[in-house]
């Protein structure tokens, strides 16, 4: 079945530098997205790619969908104490019309002050 | 607009018990999926309901189940409780407009299961 694999499961950051996941489909995907949990919280949509090769950003937030359709990655640049969390990202298998959204592992985020 | 929500948010049981979860979506949303979340794991779908039916399931034993009212309530049940099955429950509501899946997850705080 269709797999979802996040790397790294864990990164520690010293406050200001920057952070990439990335994040691999076994299967081609016609969309991701891309949410944030808060330690504690549920999780919160941040995104959502359809295009091949599309390039979105959020303020210090980029988001990238591959030319392939099978992989992404979310960059923060210059992190922040308020980016702490789980990034997870979410796919739906290309031909697919129905809500069978695979999640990722995750990416947990600490930032030290 | 009131957001998703899931009750209880937190239960105790003992292994070999059964336990329903409940689940409000936005309302209009007419697509509900629930989700296990485990240290480690990530998030696990289990299935998710569109209009009363069930459109996909995971890879979870027989065990879980689950349904959809016709106000797009939903409920989910776990038969014969295993000490594995404890985990963060999630559901999640979508606009889900006709037969597509369409746009962003809204989840609710979800329901934490302890089997002791």
């Amino acid at each position: 079945g269709q797999q979802v694999m996040q790397i790294p499961q864990y990164q520690h950051v010293q406050e200001g530098e920057d952070f990439t996941t990335y994040c691999n489909s076994s299967t081609t995907l016609s969309n991701i997205q891309w949410y944030k949990q808060r330690p504690g919280g549920h999780p919160v949509f941040l995104i959502q790619l359809v295009k091949s090769g599309e390039v979105k950003k959020q303020k210090r937030l980029t988001f990238q969908f591959g030319e392939a359709k099978k992989n992404s990655s979310l960059h923060i640049t210059a992190t922040q104490t308020t980016d702490v969390g789980t990034y997870f990202c979410a796919g739906l298998s290309e031909g697919s019309n129905t809500g069978k959204l695979i999640f990722g592992q995750g990416t947990t985020l600490q930032v030290k002050p | 607009k009131a957001g998703v929500t899931q009750t209880p948010r937190y239960l105790i049981k003992t292994r070999g018990q059964q336990v329903t979860l409940s689940c409000s979506p936005i309302s209009g949303h007419r697509s509900v999926s629930w989700y296990q979340q485990t240290p480690g794991q990530g998030l696990q779908f289990l299935f998710e309901y569109f209009s009363e039916t069930q459109r996909n399931k995971g890879n979870f034993p027989g065990r879980f189940s689950g349904r959809q009212f016709s106000n797009s309530r939903s409920e989910m049940n776990v038969s014969t409780l295993e000490l594995g099955d404890s985990a963060l429950y999630l559901c999640a509501s979508s606009l889900g407009q006709g037969t597509e899946f369409t746009g962003e997850l809204f989840f609710g705080e979800g329901s934490r299961l302890t089997v002791l």
